[in-house]
């Protein structure tokens, strides 16, 4: 049984480039929520995908943008690269069940570095 | 105050001892909790989960949650060097039906032989 994959698994940008990372979920799962994690720090909410729509965003610029694939797979997008976006970004996928208590699965993440 | 707060650490403990992580959560959290593991360089991985109140217990981790206190921590019985990494505690939004999570910063924990 996969577990969640990312891709790629690092990538080095400059300040004003655009990328977009990858993620696919656990078998099974039809969630996928994006997480971005500065050293030292815990896990940010970036946005989170259900049935191909976002459904709900965290404090992130409009720059950040996802989508998410009939196959329940799912993109994030980051535009105009700033210096403060190189963090480990992390996809966790879960099932939505009924009453909540939705446990999420990350990721390895794709470390993302902006020069 | 931040949803969830993860202040202690780093905390350092010898092989065999019992290691206590905690967290506080505010009122933005709904009341289960997960415990995630993160080794250098990798990404967390869930430990526990734990949904009422009470003690719950896996093996050498025991995880209790304190409704009333807001208030929930982890403990690693017979701690080991392998155990060394960086342990979050996360909580769900409460007004979130998907369950988008808040994470505390993480506790350091090291286990010297």
């Amino acid at each position: 049984d996969a577990g969640v994959t990312q891709s790629p698994t690092h990538l080095i940008k400059t300040r004003g480039q655009q990328v977009t990372l990858r993620c696919s979920p656990k078998s099974g799962h039809d969630t996928v929520s994006w997480y971005q994690q500065a050293l030292g720090q815990g896990p940010q909410f970036i946005f989170q995908y259900y049935e191909e729509e976002e459904r709900q965003r965290g404090n992130f610029p409009d720059r950040f943008s996802g989508h998410q694939f009939p196959n329940y797979s799912s993109e994030l997008n980051v535009n105009a690269l700033l210096l403060g976006d190189s963090a480990l970004y992390l996809c966790a996928s879960s099932f939505i069940r009924t009453g909540g208590y939705n446990e999420q699965f990350f990721g390895p993440g794709t470390r993302l570095t902006v020069l | 105050q931040k949803e969830v707060e993860q202040n202690s650490g780093p905390l350092s403990v010898p092989e065999g001892a019992i290691a206590s992580l905690n967290c506080t959560y505010s009122d933005r959290v709904s009341q289960s909790f997960f415990w995630y593991r993160q080794y250098s360089g990798k990404s967390p991985e869930l430990i526990m989960s734990i949904y009422s109140n009470g003690d719950k217990e896996d093996g050498r981790f025991t995880a209790q949650l304190n409704k009333a206190s807001q208030y929930v921590s982890l403990l690693i019985r017979d701690s080991q060097p392998s155990d060394s990494a960086t342990y979050l505690c996360a909580g769900p939004d409460r007004g979130s039906t998907l369950g988008r999570l808040y994470f505390g910063r993480g506790t350091q924990l090291t286990v010297w032989p």
